[in-house]
């Protein structure tokens, strides 16, 4: 089946520090692959995605690129801001019918001025 | 402006009683979902639904019930027979492109407490 694997968090980091959040997937050919972002109290907001083998996803300063041969697609931000600090799920879905959403268990990740 | 709305934001209820949560998109999105969240845990897949009057179970379906009467209308209920109700209940909508499930998009979220 399909699955998603997460670094466990809380990851702490300081103001402009760089951040990584590693995110790895099984899946039966290749998967659309997500990352969403979830602030306390919020619901989810996606944050960025690809679609194919080497694109790469970028928004708001954070990108990930979709690797097939390590099937991953770690997030990534050069320097980080207290607002930043929040949950990021990583997620895939297969392209094949009836395609559903798969989640990471999320990583907490919390920026310190 | 376009966007999925999940009301109320805070739902407290008693044990034992039913209680229906909303959720509306004016996305014009064909496809519909509802998750939950427990603390400190990733989502898990309540109900789906591809079309109107069409809908599928998901992973931990059992004591929730929907229904699909209109396009941009969800709504979820949970019954007296979910053993753990209180949790964050999430809407979700995307566009069904050649039979295939799109990008997901979701609402702010009811968190509902069972006192």
């Amino acid at each position: 089946g399909n699955s998603v694997t997460q670094m466990e968090g809380p990851v702490t980091l300081s103001e402009e520090a760089f951040l990584t959040i590693n995110c790895t997937y099984t899946a039966t050919g290749y998967p659309s692959l997500f990352w969403y972002v979830q602030y306390p109290g919020e619901g989810l907001q996606l944050l960025l995605k690809a679609t194919k083998a080497d694109d790469k996803g970028s928004n708001k300063g954070f990108e990930a690129t979709y690797r097939k041969e390590t099937t991953s697609f770690h997030l990534e931000k050069g320097s980080v801001q207290v607002s930043d600090s929040a949950v990021y799920f990583c997620a895939l879905t297969p392209k094949a019918a009836g395609n559903k959403l798969t989640f990471g268990g999320g990583t907490r990740v919390l920026v310190k001025p | 402006d376009g966007g999925i709305t999940q009301s109320p934001k805070y739902l407290f209820r008693k044990e034992g009683q039913n209680v229906t949560l909303s959720c509306e998109q004016n996305l014009n999105h064909d496809a519909m979902y509802w998750y939950r969240q427990d603390p400190g845990q990733g989502l898990r897949l309540i109900y789906y639904s591809q079309i109107v009057n069409d809908f599928q179970k998901g992973d931990i379906a059992e004591g929730y019930s929907v229904s699909r009467e209109k396009k941009e209308s969800f709504p979820l209920t949970v019954t007296s027979a979910q053993k753990n109700p209180t949790a964050f209940y999430l809407c979700a909508s995307s566009r069904v492109d050649r039979g295939f499930l799109d990008t997901q998009y979701f609402g702010p979220g009811t968190r509902l407490t069972v006192l």
